[in-house]
């Protein structure tokens, strides 16, 4: 089974400032057809998750362009450009190269 | 609109069983494959199985492979999850999403609200 991991564990900030959540696999989710495999989801306290971002780096529908995702292979980055109110919940990277589809451990962020 | 409604979570003994559906709406279901995920307390998202998007294929976490088995039916647009031999380990959030298995669309970028099952004496 491929491992994510997440970190940091806990984020705090400020409203208006960025915030970096870092996520690494230890195998390659870079695919022949050129995609690559990984995602990032927000479960907001009480809801189910949602989708933020796609193959890497594409942002789902409607969400706001302050977020966006980069890396390479085995390593990966969620950025935040401002942080929101509405941004607090726990980040998931994910990946579906292959069956099990694994999660990271999550990467809870706070507003200060 | 797109909607996934699931239900059957309940408070049940270990070594139980108990069986949870997932009722799917406004899209066309048999393009989909679906997935159940769950959120124990305390603990991160997992995976727990996946169905194809025709019923041909399944595939499950290891933790549960074995004791829950995952069916759909096109025709009623719902997906279950038999779960049986139930353990305290099980009690969790479940939730169902489904995965543009036929298209180019991202997996699980829909989910269900969840259903809780607890494990318990």
């Amino acid at each position: 089974d491929i491992v994510m991991t997440q970190s940091p564990l806990f984020l705090s900030v400020t409203p208006g400032q960025p915030a970096s959540i870092s996520c690494k696999s230890n195998q390659s989710l870079l695919y022949s057809d050129g995609k690559t495999y990984l995602y990032w989801y927000l479960q907001k306290p009480g809801q189910p998750p949602q989708l933020l971002m796609y193959e890497l780096s594409t942002r789902f529908s409607g969400v706001p362009n302050r977020f966006s995702g980069s890396g390479s292979g085995t390593d990966f980055t969620l950025k935040i450009s401002r942080v929101e109110a509405e941004d607090v919940g726990v980040y998931y990277c994910m990946q579906s190269i292959q069956l099990p589809l694994t999660f990271g451990g999550g990467t809870k962020v706070e507003i200060k | 609109q797109v909607q996934l409604v699931e239900s059957g979570g309940s408070v049940v003994q270990p070594g139980k069983s108990l069986r949870l559906s997932c009722a799917a709406s406004g899209f066309i279901f048999n393009d989909y494959a679906m997935h159940w995920v769950r959120k124990a307390p305390g603990r991160g998202l997992e995976w727990v199985a996946v169905i194809w998007y025709d019923g041909s294929n399944e595939n499950y976490a290891d933790s549960v492979k074995g004791r829950f088995s995952i069916s759909r039916d096109n025709s009623r647009k719902t997906v279950n999850l038999q779960m049986n031999s139930l353990r305290g380990e099980d009690t969790a959030v479940y939730f169902c999403a489904r995965d543009d298995q036929r298209g180019s669309g991202p997996p699980m970028d829909i989910w269900g609200q969840g259903t809780t099952v607890i494990v318990s004496s």
